[in-house]
């Protein structure tokens, strides 16, 4: 079964401090991506930061990096530095195969995070 | 990044009515859009794939005579919330995806069914 698990129901963090969002997958395909995706309370999937199965090494947006660790199937989301508006839903997704852009994504359950000042 | 646009942002309808939803990539051309369903508090979850020139594929459990699917062009597709009652209230998202490993949202729907 292709599955996406985020442990995580919330965290909290202190401002100008690193956190780090857990993701794991399940998934006997050689081909895939992970993205991670920002929803604040107006609901809008805010796009982050992507890995491909075959990137050797780990993505960085700005302050986002992913911690990908294929052999542990984890790909968790970094985020440095945070910042009162980083106070959101986070979602780790899944998208099977090299088809790009015919396949959905599946969503983790996702991690509320909470920066507080 | 790549622009995807989703209207209304969000709509109150009589139960039995219907109402449409319109999703638009403005840069780029979609063959495939998906459109995703999210209740509160929970995770976006795939009601059906949207297919330009074909008839939508739809995830088990998804009545497809009652969200009814167009993709009439590369750029637009659109869902229809046939007859809806108040268990059909929610947020409804929609997904495309320009050539390469990226995927971009409309800014989605909330909807609700009085």
């Amino acid at each position: 079964a292709q599955k996406i698990t985020q442990t995580q129901p919330g965290m909290f963090v202190q401002e100008k401090e690193a956190v780090t969002l857990d993701c794991t997958y399940d998934t006997s395909d050689q081909s895939y991506g992970l993205f991670w995706y920002k929803q604040p309370s107006s609901g809008e999937m805010i796009f982050l930061i992507y890995q491909g199965s075959y990137d050797e090494q780990n993505a960085t947006e700005g302050r986002y990096s992913l911690n990908f660790q294929k052999a542990r199937k984890s790909a968790n989301l970094v985020i440095s530095a945070s910042q009162l508006g980083d106070s959101a839903m986070y979602f780790c997704a899944m998208r099977w195969g090299w088809e790009g852009g015919r396949r959905a994504l599946t969503f983790g359950s996702g991690t509320r995070l909470q920066v507080q000042p | 990044g790549a622009v995807v646009s989703q209207h209304p942002s969000w709509v109150i309808c009589k139960s039995g009515t219907s109402v449409k939803i319109e999703c638009r990539s403005l840069d780029f051309q979609a063959t495939t859009m998906f459109w995703y369903r999210q209740f509160p508090k929970q995770s976006l979850m795939l009601m059906a794939t949207s297919n330009e020139g074909s008839k939508a594929t739809y995830e088990q459990g998804v009545e497809k005579d009652k969200f009814l699917i167009n993709h009439a062009s590369l750029t637009l597709s659109t869902l229809t919330v046939t007859s809806a009652h108040p268990e059909d209230s929610s947020f409804y998202i929609c997904s495309a995806a320009p050539p390469g490993p990226s995927a971009f949202f409309g800014q989605g729907t909330r909807l609700t069914v009085v």
